[in-house]
C-alpha cells in the first residue's frame, strides 16, 4: 500500500522556521520525483517545488514566491522528503501536501498525495 | 508562468445531471492538462491526466477532452459523492500551475 505520512507542522511566529517531513512507503522512493503543494485557507492549490530522483540528477525547482525561503531535500536511506520553511510570513499559512509525482502521456501530474499538514504563521 | 482559468467558479447541480467544467490555459499546453477532485478534509486526487486519460480506479462517468488552450471535464451523471471542488493543472512546464477551482454543490 502506498503511503505518504507527513509531520512537522504547527504554529510558528512570523520570521520563524519549520521543517516538514514526509515518509514514503509502498513504492520505489529512490526513483520517485516528489513535489510539495500548498493550499492557503479559502484559496486554491499552489505548487511550491519539486525534487527529482538522484538517478535523474536530483535537481530541485521552486515556485517564484518561495524560491529564496523554502528548501526541499530528500534522504533516500530514510524514504523521506523534507520541506524547510524559513523567514515565514503570515501568508505562508496553509495546508502543505507532499506528493509523489508522475508523468503520463507526457503530462506531469500529482499522482499520490500525503494527508497534508497544517502550518500556521501567526504572532 | 502559464495561467490557468477555470469556469465556472461554482456550480449547483442535481444527482443525475451532466456537468461540464472548462479550463483555459494562457498559452498552448498541447494535451498536458490534468484534473483533480478535492473534498474537504481530504487530500486531492487525480481524475484525468494528459487531457483525456482516466486515472486507474476513477469511475468512467468522468471524462476529459481538449488540446492546445481549451479543455473540459465532464461528469456524465452526477453521484452524491461527486460534490467537491475540481481543479485543472497544467503539466507542461514549471510551475505546474492550477486553475482557481470549481466548487460543485448540490442544488
Amino acid at each position: 500500500e502506498v503511503q505518504l505520512v507527513q509531520s512537522g507542522g504547527g504554529l510558528i511566529e512570523p520570521g520563524g522556521s519549520l521543517r516538514l517531513s514526509c515518509v514514503a512507503s509502498g513504492f520505489p522512493f529512490n526513483d520517485a520525483w516528489m513535489s510539495w503543494v500548498r493550499q492557503a485557507p479559502g484559496k486554491g492549490l499552489e505548487w511550491i517545488g519539486r525534487i527529482k530522483s538522484k538517478a535523474a540528477g536530483g535537481a530541485i525547482d521552486y515556485a517564484t514566491p518561495v524560491k529564496d525561503r523554502f528548501t526541499i531535500s530528500r534522504d533516500d536511506s530514510k524514504n523521506t522528503v523534507y520541506l524547510q520553511l524559513s523567514s515565514l510570513k503570515t501568508e505562508d499559512t496553509a495546508m502543505y501536501y507532499c506528493i509523489w509525482d508522475m508523468y503520463g502521456s507526457g503530462s506531469y501530474y500529482f499522482y499520490f498525495w500525503g494527508q497534508g499538514i497544517l502550518v500556521t504563521v501567526s504572532s | 508562468d502559464i495561467q490557468m482559468t477555470q469556469s465556472p467558479s461554482s456550480l449547483s447541480a442535481s444527482v443525475g445531471d451532466r456537468v461540464t467544467i472548462t479550463c483555459r490555459a494562457s498559452q498552448n499546453i498541447n494535451i498536458y492538462l490534468n484534473w483533480y477532485q478535492h473534498k474537504p478534509g481530504k487530500a486531492p486526487n487525480v481524475l484525468i491526466y494528459a487531457a483525456s486519460n482516466l486515472q486507474s480506479g476513477v469511475p468512467s462517468r468522468f471524462s476529459g477532452s481538449g488540446s492546445g488552450t481549451d479543455f473540459t471535464l465532464t461528469i456524465s451523471s452526477l453521484q452524491p459523492e461527486d460534490f467537491a471542488t475540481y481543479y485543472c493543472q497544467q503539466g507542461s512546464s514549471i510551475s505546474y500551475t492550477f486553475g482557481q477551482g470549481t466548487k460543485l454543490e448540490i442544488k
